[in-house]
């Protein structure tokens, strides 16, 4: 357990579906961030939140939608996604703020979504 | 931009030693770090170079030479249960200047033989 969670950890959803997916950090953590990690490839950094701002969007598709409503919670909304972003989806904490070491992140479990 | 180059595989056998190197290119630098991933699992934080030289923490050591622009982890005494993928990730600037980002590898596959 590394304090934090992501929910559901399975999903398979259509092509014309609306699904959402959750993360949660009982860590105390001020950053929160979205990765995907597809087969053979490096983990692909999609989303950084730091207290609750948007600070980064890596050239994201619009289909993907994240959503920070407090420090704890992070959200990664999904909408007429494509079978190329079936991955795994990776949330993960840090602390933030001035001066604060961003190197050490800690990764909920992930959530393997397959689009049919 | 930045990129990392980690070899994909790497075997070893039970309580031998085993280097995982990791070259990078980037604009702007701020640290080295690792993380190990078994199957099915989440990546782990492991180590953190900011600068060069030798970090040590239990049977793994992590070192960094800045002017090569090159990192190693070492693994010692290893297990069956270190078995799992290793990534190597820099801290840098990605984009507005922010520092806030990891930028990982493709990870290196360890298989530990019995």
């Amino acid at each position: 357990e590394t304090g934090v969670t992501q929910t559901p950890r399975h999903l398979v959803m259509g092509m014309t579906n609306k699904k959402s997916l959750k993360c949660e950090q009982h860590l105390g953590h001020n950053a929160m961030y979205w990765y995907k990690q597809s087969a053979k490839k490096p983990l692909e950094l999609m989303f950084v939140y730091n207290f609750k701002e948007q600070t980064e969007n890596n050239s994201v598709p619009s289909r993907f939608s994240p959503e920070c409503p407090n420090s704890s919670h992070l959200f990664l909304h999904l909408h007429t996604l494509q079978p190329e972003d079936s991955a795994l989806y990776l949330c993960a904490s840090s602390r933030g703020g001035v001066g604060a070491d961003y190197n050490e992140q800690f990764f909920g479990p992930g959530t393997r979504l397959t689009v049919l | 931009g930045q990129s990392l180059e980690q070899p994909s595989e790497v075997t070893a056998v039970e309580g031998a030693i085993v280097q995982i190197n990791c070259t990078y290119q980037t604009s702007g630098f701020y640290g080295l770090s690792w993380y190990q991933q078994h199957d099915g699992g989440a990546p782990t934080f492991l180590s953190y170079n900011a600068l060069d030289g030798l970090e040590e923490t239990g049977r793994f050591s992590s070192f960094l030479s800045r002017s090569d622009s090159y990192g190693y982890l070492l693994l010692q005494e290893l297990q069956m249960k270190d078995s799992a993928s290793y990534f190597c990730a820099v801290r840098a600037p990605i984009s507005s200047g922010s520092a806030r980002q990891l930028t990982f590898g493709s990870g290196t596959q360890l298989t530990v033989l019995p």
